[in-house]
């Protein structure tokens, strides 16, 4: 079936950089766009950006550019989030999810990966 | 940036209707996406493109959208909708993701 499965908890110091995957199964990974949302406790989604699996290009939430980098493997079918200078606020649950609409950065997202919780502390 | 607002809170007896609004600048000429969210839990996709459900998705989840307002209507309210909801966008100009900010859905 089809299915997202993400890397597991992160614990980093302020300062530090995290890189979270999301490993893609059951579909063809390079024909749909995979987006990175996320959750900070108590809080609503937050889209922070999205990666095309086929060619690699990118694009980024202005509240994000030049501190996250998306990256992909089509050997294994996963995908990077990499988030650097990381700061208390950056607390959050990172969701991966998989655009509807084939080849196509707009429309809904249809799989979500179970979330990684990254904590932020010193 | 394009901004969505929802209202914090509905709340809706068992067996009612409830209604959860997102409002935008001329949001019906976009397409709008539905997300339901359980404590601890991913969200699910509930309404897509306005008013298309997914497969599994029961018909008492619908959609509308005109104006400036989108609303996602949940008929004959079980316990088990009880969950936070969320409108999302796409802005093409910015070419980003657009979420609301959630709406709480209590079942009284």
């Amino acid at each position: 079936q089809v299915q997202l499965v993400q890397s597991g908890a992160e614990v980093k110091k302020p300062g530090a950089s995290v890189k979270v995957s999301c490993k893609a199964s059951g579909y063809t990974f390079t024909s749909y766009y995979m987006h990175w949302v996320r959750q900070a406790p108590g809080q609503g989604l937050e889209w922070m950006g999205i990666i095309n699996p086929s060619g690699g290009s990118t694009s980024y939430a202005q509240k994000f550019q030049g501190r996250v980098t998306m990256t992909r493997d089509t050997s294994t079918s996963t995908v990077y989030m990499e988030l650097s200078s990381l700061r208390s606020e950056d607390t959050a649950v990172y969701y991966c999810a998989r655009g509807v609409v084939p080849a196509a950065p707009l429309g809904a997202f249809d799989i979500w990966g179970q979330g990684t919780m990254v904590t932020v502390s010193s | 940036s394009y901004v969505l607002t929802q209202p914090p809170s509905v709340s809706v007896a068992p067996g009612q209707t409830a209604r959860i609004t997102c409002g935008g600048n001329n949001i019906g000429s976009k397409s709008v996406h539905w997300y339901q969210q359980k404590p601890g839990q991913a969200p699910v996709l509930v309404v897509y493109d306005d008013s298309d459900r997914p497969s599994g998705i029961p018909e008492r989840f619908s959609g509308s959208n005109s104006g400036n307002t989108a609303t996602l209507t949940i008929s004959r309210v079980e316990a088990g909708d009880e969950a936070d909801y969320y409108c999302q966008v796409w802005d093409s100009s910015s070419d980003h993701q657009v979420f609301g900010g959630g709406t709480k859905l209590t079942v009284l």
